[in-house]
């Protein structure tokens, strides 16, 4: 069973502040990372993703990925109150055959 | 460009019915997937499919039954709809390129009673 885990939150930031969101993952075969954002009663839409380790930044984006670690983390930087939403975590499992893998989501509220 | 539609929005039907939510695409990607989201668990995968008449489970798939005799359409049908099947839906498709991004439809909010 692949497993995605993520902090529900709510996990609360200042405006203007860098907020840290992070991702664990449970199989070492996965591919690609993903990033998306929700916003209530709406459906996710894509941040960005990340296949190699390392950083990848865009705009106030930026996401890390430590494959060895099995961890994958979103920051963004100069937090606005229109950040506040459910960021979702998913990866692409090995093999990539069968859809993504999601976390619950972390609730990021950010404070103006 | 329309993208992913998904129908009805909003519906709320009996326990035992048939109900049939539909999505259509017109990216012409190749994969499909249906999710439902449901408080405490997340999106879970019900079933997906690779190609017009190839499609697979998921995590979640009992209950549930899929077609998709044309690349554009991928409707899921409850064959005898349950509470436990109170939840939000969504339809996604990807053409598997740039990192096997996925795209998601509205979503379809389904009550059973």
């Amino acid at each position: 069973q692949k497993e995605v885990e993520q902090n529900s939150g709510p996990l609360s930031v200042p405006e203007g502040a860098i907020a840290s969101l992070n991702c664990t993952y449970s199989d070492r075969g996965s591919q690609s990372f993903f990033w998306y954002r929700q916003y209530s009663g709406k459906s996710p839409e894509l941040i960005m993703f990340i296949y190699s380790n390392g950083d990848k930044e865009d705009g106030r984006f930026t996401a890390q990925l430590n494959k060895a670690s099995q961890y994958v983390s979103l920051l963004i930087r100069d937090s606005q109150p229109s950040d506040s939403a459910t960021y979702l975590c998913a990866v692409l499992g090995g093999g990539g055959a069968d859809g993504l893998t999601f976390g619950k989501g972390t609730h990021l509220i950010i404070q103006p | 460009d329309a993208g992913i539609t998904q129908s009805p929005r909003y519906k709320i039907t009996e326990t035992g019915r048939q109900v049939t939510l539909m999505c259509h695409q017109t990216w012409s990607h190749s994969y499909m997937f249906w999710y439902r989201q449901d408080l405490g668990h997340g999106l879970r995968l019900i079933y997906y499919s690779a190609a017009a008449d190839i499609t697979d489970k998921g995590e979640v798939p009992d209950g549930y039954v899929v077609s998709r005799s044309k690349t554009e359409n991928f409707p899921l049908t409850l064959e005898s709809a349950t509470r436990s099947q109170t939840s939000v839906y969504f339809c996604a498709s990807s053409d598997r390129g740039i990192g096997n991004t996925i795209y998601f439809g509205e979503g379809s909010w389904l009550t059973v009673v």
